[in-house]
């Protein structure tokens, strides 16, 4: 069964400062790979995806994430955080084929201060 | 931008009454998921459907639970006879195809308090 670790519940890091966010899955074979983001009360916003080819994929507000097979992860980076940034992030995996749900970890909470 | 549309936004409801929440997927998607977040929470899968059935669901989704298509835009999720535990953000979500594992899009979700 797939499942998804993601080992940091709380960072909390300063504007301008950049930010790595870990995420570790289990699956059989190759998975599908997503970072999405939610604000407080609001809903999910995919960052960004890997389906295959190049393992460093860029996504919006300029975060990108690299995986790696060899580790089993799928880490997200921004180079400099904002303050808008302060968010709820989680990573997920999915199968490349049928129809699959996504499987969330349980989400990392990013704190951003002046 | 074509998006998830999900009502109501909030829901205050008595344990053990019946609730509906209403979802409009996407209108070229051909497949509708139901996840809740329970308050702090990960985000759970709760079912999946396509060609107007069932095509997988969580032990989440119990005999209280049922999924509806009623009119080929609105996807809802009854919830039988609510429970203080089913308070939670649910959430919906669509995807175009599911062979190339394409990406789900959310709805803002509706947020469920069972009192």
């Amino acid at each position: 069964a797939q499942s998804v670790t993601q080992p940091d519940i709380h960072i909390t890091v300063s504007e301008g400062a950049s930010l790595e966010l870990r995420c570790n899955y289990s699956y059989g074979a190759t998975p599908y790979l997503f970072w999405y983001v939610q604000s407080p009360g609001q809903g999910l916003q995919l960052l960004l995806k890997y389906f295959s080819g190049d393992t460093l994929v860029q996504g919006i507000k300029g975060f990108e994430a690299e995986f790696k097979r060899s580790q089993s992860s799928f880490n997200l980076r921004k180079p400099s955080v904002h303050w808008s940034d302060a968010a709820e992030y989680f990573c997920a995996v999915g199968a490349h084929s049928g129809n699959t749900p996504l499987v969330f970890g349980k989400g990392t909470r990013l704190s951003v201060i002046a | 931008e074509p998006e998830v549309t999900q009502t109501p936004s909030h829901q205050v409801t008595q344990m053990g009454q019946e609730v509906i929440l209403r979802c409009v997927p996407i209108s070229n998607h051909l497949y509708f998921y139901w996840y809740r977040q329970i308050l702090g929470q990960k985000v759970e899968f709760l079912v999946s459907f396509y060609n107007n059935e069932i095509s997988e669901k969580s032990e989440i989704f119990d005999d209280q639970f049922s999924v509806e298509r009623p009119d080929g835009s609105n996807f809802t999720l009854k919830i039988r006879s609510t429970k203080l535990e089913d308070s939670a953000m649910y959430f919906c979500a669509s995807r175009r195809l599911a062979a190339d594992g394409g990406e789900l899009f959310f709805g803002e979700g509706s947020r469920l308090t069972v009192l």
